[in-house]
């Protein structure tokens, strides 16, 4: 079945550092591909998405780009803030499954002054 | 517009009780969702909303949880004589409809089973 693996963390990083964290995915079809934040103590929110291959998906300084050829769904950002420490999570999902999120473990990222 | 909402923010009850949570789509929101997400753990669909219909029931984990569906708006998903294993936060998502992907988010129910 479908299935996403992400980075393990926790990741900290100092502020305006350089931020990857690493996306994988199995899927039949064409999946669409989304990155979701969580900060402390609020709901989940979509922070970015792509739903074809070479799409790339960009909100508040976050990039990812949909590499079908490496299955990947990398999540970058080129200089962190505090605010930016949260629990990100990638997750995919198809129009043939109901277009139900499957979804990695999610990465928590604290980021330090 | 409003967002979705669930109800209540938490929840407290002894073991073998049963609850009920709540979850009030976006309007207009055709396709609803139930995720799970237990510490330490990653989210897990629990259900699939269609309209009243729930096609895809694949995710819940035992004939205890059960969840109904009425007026194509509000959700209730219900767990009968609950179990400690069933401490998580529970989380609603609506969306147009599987034609479209992106699903939005209530703040869920922090369920804790003593």
């Amino acid at each position: 079945g479908d299935s996403v693996t992400q980075m393990e963390g926790p990741v900290t990083l100092s502020e305006e550092a350089f931020l990857t964290i690493n996306c994988t995915y199995t899927a039949t079809g064409y999946p669409s591909l989304f990155w979701y934040v969580q900060y402390p103590g609020e709901g989940l929110q979509l922070l970015l998405k792509a739903t074809k291959a070479d799409d790339k998906g960009s909100n508040k300084g976050f990039e990812a780009t949909y590499r079908k050829e490496t299955t990947s769904f990398h999540l970058e950002k080129g200089s962190v803030q505090v605010s930016d420490s949260a629990v990100y999570f990638c997750a995919l999902n198809n129009a043939g499954n109901n277009r139900k999120l499957i979804w990695g473990l999610g990465t928590s990222l604290a980021v330090n002054p | 517009g409003a967002g979705v909402s669930q109800s209540p923010s938490n929840k407290v009850t002894e073991k073998g009780k049963d609850v009920e949570l709540r979850c009030d789509p976006i309007s207009g929101h055709t396709a609803l969702y139930w995720y799970r997400q237990r510490l330490g753990q990653g989210l897990e669909f629990l259900i699939y909303f269609q309209g009243n219909s729930a096609p895809d029931k694949s995710g819940l984990p035992s004939d205890r949880f059960s969840a109904e569906r009425t007026g194509e708006s509000v959700s209730t998903l219900t767990i009968q004589r609950t179990q400690q294993e069933d401490s998580a936060v529970y989380l609603c998502a609506s969306s147009f409809g599987t034609g479209s992907d992106t699903q939005y988010f209530g703040p869920g129910t922090r369920l804790t089973v003593l």
